[in-house]
């Protein structure tokens, strides 16, 4: 089945230790996003990549970086990462054009400690 | 501004009842609405959009939204509650942000639904 897949599910690191989350899609979508969702929240938006096109929101902090190597792979590096950064960070496919809904990864939950 | 409000932090139903979790927006031109449900520890799912057409859309495992211009609401609905569509549900609204080509989903801050037996 075509998807969005997350690695890895669970990620624990110290506060101050970069971390990076891997996000692949066989779905051939243009477009890929990272969320970051806390506690019973609404995800926020950190960035998105239209095909090679990097878009950051403009409260994304400096600590969050992504990489798009290819199509089918995304990259969320928390260079610095501090306790405020704990949460559920989500990968996001669509393909291009506002209509289309988006595809969810099931999400990698990063504890920092 | 771009803007989704979902008014209730908790739904609670009765097996077998009718279940309806609200959603209004604002957003400057036409609207596109969806519908995302998210199960504990999970990533979110879609189950429904309004683009264009009929107000009335129906989605994964039996929801329906009806979309309504005139209240922009766009609540969502489902004859028969069961015990497994407990969960999170997010509305959210496609919106132009300037400069950006794809506009972005603003989300609700969701409605947790209880399906109690």
């Amino acid at each position: 089945d075509a998807m969005v897949i997350q690695n890895p599910r669970y990620q624990v690191t110290q506060f101050g230790k970069p971390v990076t989350l891997s996000c692949s899609q066989t779905l051939n979508h243009n477009v890929m996003y990272w969320y970051q969702q806390k506690s019973s929240q609404a995800p926020k938006l950190l960035f998105h990549y239209y095909d090679k096109d990097f878009n950051n929101e403009a409260d994304t902090p400096d600590n969050f970086q992504s990489r798009r190597p290819n199509t089918s792979f995304c990259f969320l590096d928390i260079r610095s990462p501090g306790l405020g950064d704990a949460a559920m960070y989500l990968c996001a496919t669509s393909p291009g054009g506002l209509a289309y809904e988006q595809y969810f990864g099931p999400g990698t939950r990063l504890t920092v400690t | 501004a771009q803007s989704v409000a979902q008014p209730e932090d908790q739904v609670n139903v009765a097996e077998g009842n009718p279940l309806t979790v609200k959603c209004t927006y604002s957003v400057s031109g036409n609207p596109y609405l969806f519908w995302y449900v998210q199960y504990p520890n999970r990533g979110l799912q879609f189950l429904l959009k309004y683009i264009t057409g009929d107000n009335l859309v129906k989605g994964s495992y039996g929801f329906e939204a009806e979309f309504n211009k005139s209240q922009t609401s766009f609540h969502l609905k489902k004859p028969s509650a069961l015990v497994s569509d407990s969960a999170l549900y997010f509305c959210a609204v496609r919106a132009f942000d300037r400069g950006s080509t794809l506009g972005r989903l603003y989300f609700g801050r969701g409605t947790q639904l209880t399906v109690w037996p």
